[in-house]
C-alpha cells in the first residue's frame, strides 16, 4: 500500500538554528498538509498546500515557518529560527483530493520527532 | 468550548468485550468525520470515515448524529491489538484542515 514517508525520523537541533523536515507524499495525491503534536497533547493543524501554494494555515504557522514543494515528489517544512516550544512530533499528510469532498481521508507519515535543545 | 471533545479514558476492558466511545463537536457546519487510531508515539492511522447513515467495518461501527453533533465508535469482540488511542476527527466546511480531539485511550486486557 502506498504511504507517506518522512525524513529524518528524529532531528535534534540547537535553539535558534534552522531545520528542514522532509516528506514524500503519496504519488497521485494533490493536497499536502503538516500537523504537529506536542508530547501528551492533541494533533494540531499547521498548513495545507495545493497547486504549489498554501491553501490554509493556522495561527501556529507564523513567519518562522515555511513550506515548499521543491520538486515533483518532496514537500518540506522549514522552521527558520527554532524555539524550545517547537519541540514536537511533526506529521506530514496527503490526500487524493480535498478532504471535504466525498470524505477523502488524509494519510499520515510516521512523523519526525523534533527536539530543540 | 473545545471544538472536538472526547472522554480521555482510559477504558480498561477485557478481551472480547464491547466498548463504545463518544465524541461531540462544536461546529454545526462540520461536514466530514473520521475515526483515527494512534499507537503510542506513532502517526494517526485512519480507522474509518463516518457517514450520515452509519457504517460498519468488521468489528467496528461508527455512527453520526448531526442534530446532536455527536459521533460514536463501537468496537465489538475487543482484541489485545485494539489497545491504542482513538481520535475523533472533524473537517469543517470550507476548510482543508482536520480538527482532532484529544483522543480516548483504550487498554484491552487479557
Amino acid at each position: 500500500e502506498p504511504e507517506v514517508t518522512q525524513t529524518p525520523s528524529h532531528q535534534v537541533t540547537q535553539m535558534g538554528q534552522e531545520v528542514i523536515l522532509r516528506c514524500v507524499p503519496i504519488s497521485n495525491h494533490l493536497y499536502f498538509y503538516w500537523y504537529r503534536q506536542i508530547l501528551g497533547q492533541k494533533v494540531e493543524f499547521l498548513v495545507s498546500f495545493y497547486n504549489n501554494e498554501i491553501s490554509e494555515k493556522s495561527e501556529i504557522f507564523d513567519d518562522q515557518f515555511s513550506v515548499e514543494r521543491p520538486d515533483g515528489s518532496n514537500f518540506t517544512l522549514k522552521i527558520r529560527s527554532t524555539k524550545l516550544e517547537d519541540s514536537a512530533m511533526y506529521f506530514c499528510a496527503s490526500s487524493e483530493s480535498w478532504t471535504g469532498g466525498n470524505n477523502q481521508p488524509q494519510h499520515f507519515g510516521d512523523g519526525t520527532r523534533l527536539s530543540i535543545l | 468550548r473545545k471544538e472536538v471533545e472526547q472522554d480521555p479514558g482510559p477504558f480498561n476492558v477485557p478481551e472480547g468485550a464491547t466498548v463504545a466511545f463518544n465524541c461531540t463537536y462544536s461546529n454545526s457546519a462540520s461536514q466530514s468525520f473520521f475515526w483515527y487510531r494512534q499507537d503510542c508515539r506513532k502517526e494517526p492511522k485512519l480507522l474509518m470515515s463516518v457517514y450520515s447513515s452509519g457504517n460498519e467495518d468488521g468489528r467496528f461501527t461508527a455512527q453520526l448524529n448531526r442534530a446532536s453533533q455527536y459521533i460514536s465508535l463501537l468496537i465489538r469482540d475487543s482484541k489485545l491489538s485494539d489497545s491504542a488511542t482513538y481520535l475523533c476527527v472533524v473537517l469543517d466546511t470550507g476548510r482543508r484542515a482536520l480538527t482532532f480531539g484529544s483522543g480516548t485511550r483504550l487498554q484491552v486486557q487479557p
